[in-house]
């Protein structure tokens, strides 16, 4: 079944404990991108990848990072988490950049720094 | 990108056609329209997209106007499954960002 991948789906943590929320996608896409969901914002895009080795930043990138050394892979890693970056957190995946296809969104990470 | 605006919040009795309008007056000749759904707090689905003709497949219908200023989404028998948050994005092509508003929250009714 093509899907989207993510883990863990909860997590409660404390402030300044680093962490990674992970990615997995099956469907070979190149195009793989991190969001956040706040109650009243709607989805804002945190980081994007257009391929193996190549990130870039979103909306809101300030307090993660990421990375991509495999195409299905793309991690979500807060080095010093804080508890503004208590949020819904989703990753997504599309084919190819640049065409007009759809995004495959995973379940969601909810994520409550404390 | 184009801004979109959509009303906060819909019913729709089960069963009846559920249109959920959607503004976007300044989108560009190459921006597609697309349309995504969340129910609860579920990862968002894909559910269509248009450029400026009027789309069909098995789960809804995208009406866009001809001047490309609004456009419809049509869920032609709505179900209760069909409760759910709807965003209406503007996307230019040859970029995969995807740029969500507050959306529609769409409430089917027995």
């Amino acid at each position: 079944e093509a899907q989207v991948t993510q883990n863990p789906r909860y997590l409660i943590t404390v402030t300044g404990k680093k962490l990674t929320v992970t990615c997995s996608q099956n469907m070979n896409h190149e195009y793989m991108s991190w969001y956040r969901q706040d109650p009243g914002l709607g989805l804002r895009q945190i980081y994007y990848s257009m391929n193996v080795e190549v990130t870039d930043k979103g909306d809101v990138p300030e307090g993660y990072k990421v990375s991509r050394k495999e195409k299905r892979n793309f991690p979500l890693i807060l080095e010093s988490p804080s508890p503004n970056q208590t949020s819904l957190y989703f990753c997504a995946s599309a084919k190819q950049t640049g065409l007009n296809t759809e995004a495959f969104f995973g379940q969601g990470t909810r994520l409550t720094v404390v | 990108d184009a801004k979109t605006t959509q009303p906060t919040s819909m019913d729709c009795a089960e069963g009846r056609a559920a249109n959920l309008p959607c503004n976007h007056s300044t989108i560009s000749g190459n921006e597609y329209v697309y349309w995504y759904r969340q129910i609860h707090s579920q990862g968002p689905q894909y559910i269509i997209h248009g450029l400026k003709n009027n789309e069909t497949n098995e789960m809804a219908s995208l009406i866009i106007t001809e001047d490309r200023k609004s456009s419809t989404l049509i869920l032609p028998h709505a179900t209760l499954r069909d409760t759910a948050v709807y965003y209406c994005i503007v996307r230019v092509v040859g970029t995969d960002k995807l740029i969500f508003g507050t959306g529609t929250r769409l409430q089917v009714f027995p």
